[in-house]
């Protein structure tokens, strides 16, 4: 069975520090793909990167990076310089190729503060 | 481009009432999919569609019935609302599965009183 797990309920930083998410994530499948959204206060939830499982580069896109390890079955996201309009619950999520294999697990979140 | 539309926005609902919550989206998107996410958890699968006329049970589809007539529209029905289906749901779409990203709309409260 497919399964995500994000051990980090809430943190809280000031703005600037850098933070670090965790993800980690159980299948069978060879061929799986990994997601993060962000969910603002404002409830709505927003794509941010998509990863699938031969591409084990490290991603950057400004002050966010991931960082994907199979051997580890992990699949973290930092944010560099935090700000206040950070601050969001964030998931991460696992899909499979196709079927009912092929929809999206969800872990339970991350909330991150950024205090001003 | 308007993506994932819903509607209502919020709603309340007394015990054993009926509802229709609304889902569109102009992509082109094959499949839909209905959410539940309840405080503190992540999002829970209710229903998926991979086309107009075939849908397909999710991890909690228990008091929920969805249709798919057309490729735009996937109505997400509660029959008879129980304090349990209190949640925001999502309704989201994408082109195909796994690899594709999936698209949210902006979610439905519901709280059954």
């Amino acid at each position: 069975a497919q399964k995500v797990t994000q051990a980090q309920t809430e943190i809280s930083v000031v703005e600037k520090e850098d933070v670090t998410l965790d993800c980690v994530y159980e299948t069978r499948d060879t061929t799986y793909y990994l997601f993060w959204y962000k969910q603002p206060p404002s409830g709505e939830l927003v794509f941010l990167i998509r990863r699938n499982s031969f591409d084990e580069q490290n991603e950057i896109s400004g002050r966010y990076s991931w960082n994907f390890q199979k051997s580890t079955s992990s699949f973290n996201f930092t944010i560099t310089a935090s700000q206040v309009v950070d601050s969001a619950v964030y998931f991460c999520a696992l899909s499979g190729r196709g079927g009912s294999q092929g929809n999206l697990i969800f872990g339970k979140g991350t909330k991150l503060s950024v205090k001003p | 481009n308007a993506g994932v539309t819903q509607t209502p926005k919020f709603r309340i609902l007394k015990i054993g009432q009926s509802m229709t919550l609304q889902c569109a989206q102009d992509m082109n998107h094959n499949y839909m999919y209905w959410y539940r996410q309840d405080p503190g958890m992540g999002l829970k699968l209710i229903y998926y569609s991979v086309g107009a006329g075939i849908t397909d049970k999710g991890e909690v589809p228990n008091g929920y019935n969805v249709s798919r007539s057309t490729t735009e529209d996937f109505p997400l029905r509660l029959e008879l609302a129980a304090p349990s289906q209190t949640s925001v749901y999502f309704c989201a779409s994408s082109y195909s599965q796994g690899a594709n990203t999936q698209y949210f709309g902006p979610g439905t409260r519901l709280t059954v009183l």
